[in-house]
């Protein structure tokens, strides 16, 4: 079966810090990989997807990027975070259907 | 207009009772929907997806697909506290979308009271 991690699962970091959450993905090849970011009270906004490794698309022009160095992982970069970048990030996979994996909670002081 | 809407919400029943939530789409093309439950500070989690017309039932779930009026809904039936939850609902978005590519609604937000 499949399953999808994502760490950290908290994190707290001040205004200008660079940023690195992974995502991996176990018990399949080659998914369509997505990066999600939910603001609070706010609802699901795509910041990435990836069909491929290598291939990245942005929906959102922001300080954030995405890598895919390998197949099953997926990883979401700043070089400076600004506060406006709190929330919870969400990595899921699928092709038709999207799996979540558990998110990492953003907090950015 | 949104590919995607949930303008309904939030929603308060009591235990026993049937829930409906409602979601409305702009492509008439779209094939497949997903409805995901997001209980308080957890991911989504995927509860019923419906691909064709009409109704589809999954235990206390049923999910509705009416392609000529565009839209999506859920029922739930006998409601139960632990259902309290936001509700998403999603869609493939207009044709030349990347395959894959999911639009969601921004939730309804499911209170069941015992």
């Amino acid at each position: 079966s499949q399953t999808i991690h994502q760490w950290p699962a908290t994190l707290v970091q001040p205004v200008g810090s660079p940023l690195s959450l992974e995502c991996t993905v176990e018990g399949t090849s080659n998914p369509n990989l997505y990066w999600y970011r939910q603001a609070a009270g706010r609802g699901l906004q795509l910041l990435f997807y990836s069909v491929g490794i290598g291939q990245i698309s942005s929906e959102v022009p922001q300080n954030l990027s995405a890598s895919r160095p390998q197949d099953r992982q997926f990883i979401l970069s700043s070089k400076k975070l600004l506060l406006s970048d709190s929330g919870f990030y969400l990595c899921a996979w699928g092709v038709e259907t999207q799996y979540f994996g558990p998110g990492t909670r953003l907090l950015v002081l | 207009q949104k590919e995607v809407e949930q303008n309904s919400g939030p929603l308060s029943v009591p235990e026993g009772a049937i829930a409906s939530l409602n979601c409305t789409y702009s492509d008439r093309g779209s094939q497949s929907f997903f409805w995901y439950r997001q209980y308080s500070g957890k991911s989504p989690e995927l509860i019923m997806f419906i691909y064709s017309n009409g109704d589809k039932e999954d235990g206390r779930f049923t999910a509705q697909l009416n392609k000529a009026s565009q839209y999506v809904s859920l029922l739930i039936r006998d409601s139960q506290p632990s259902d309290s939850a936001t509700y998403l609902c999603a869609g493939p978005g207009p044709q030349g979308s990347t395959l894959g590519r999911l639009y969601f609604g921004r939730g309804t937000q499911l209170t069941v009271w015992p």
